[in-house]
């Protein structure tokens, strides 16, 4: 079975920093995607970049890039110069070629201090 | 106008009640998702279906059923709420496997 880990239950970064949220994934497949999304106090669920299996460069989406580390099964998000906009909740989510599992991790809160 | 949508937004409704949650979207994506959101728990995968025909149980499908009237249209049910399915919904769509799901904007149930 998948299983998606979020091992920091809450982190606070400065302005304009760069801050890492950590995603590790259990998975038996060989192909697979890897997701993140903000959901912001307002609740809705917003996605934010995608990371294939057999994607050999590391995703990046304006600020957002994710870290992808297949042998350590290890797919981390980095938000390069926060912004007080990025406070939320941010969720690691996989998916199989089949589609028919889909999985999302406990989720990490980040708070973006003035 | 929203590519994705569910009706209601909020809901309160007593223990026992039958209850329908609905979500439509203009999207035009076959698959369609419905999630539950507890606290500390991430999202839960209900039930799913890829397209009018296709329907699937999730991770947490018992106490739970499930209508694709239309590609469009997916209905989640409760047929008798019990207070533990008090949570935050959501409906999602998506092109395929490998893709990003769309969220509707969740709807809160809260069950007495």
């Amino acid at each position: 079975a998948q299983k998606i880990t979020q091992t920091q239950p809450g982190m606070f970064v400065q302005e304009k920093e760069a801050v890492t949220l950590d995603c590790t994934y259990d998975t038996s497949d060989q192909s697979y995607g890897l997701f993140w999304y903000k959901q912001p106090s307002s609740g809705e669920m917003i996605f934010l970049i995608y990371q294939g299996s057999y994607d050999e460069q590391n995703a990046t989406e304006g600020r957002y890039s994710l870290n992808f580390q297949k042998a350590r099964k290890s797919a981390n998000l980095v938000i390069s110069a926060s912004q007080l906009g990025d406070s939320a909740m941010y969720f690691c989510a996989m998916g199989d070629a089949s589609g028919q599992n889909f999985v999302f991790g406990p989720g990490t809160r980040l708070s973006v201090l003035p | 106008d929203a590519d994705v949508t569910q009706t209601p937004r909020n809901r309160i409704t007593k223990t026992g009640k039958r209850i329908m949650l609905e979500c439509s979207q203009t999207k035009g994506h076959d698959r369609m998702y419905w999630y539950r959101q507890d606290p500390g728990l991430g999202l839960r995968l209900i039930y799913y279906s890829f397209d009018v025909k296709d329907i699937n149980k999730g991770e947490i499908s018992d106490g739970y059923s499930v209508s694709r009237q239309a590609q469009a249209k997916f209905s989640l049910s409760l047929e008798s709420a019990i207070p533990n399915q008090t949570a935050l919904y959501f409906c999602a769509t998506s092109k395929g496997s490998l893709y990003e799901q769309y969220f509707g904007p969740g709807t809160r149930l809260t069950v007495t």
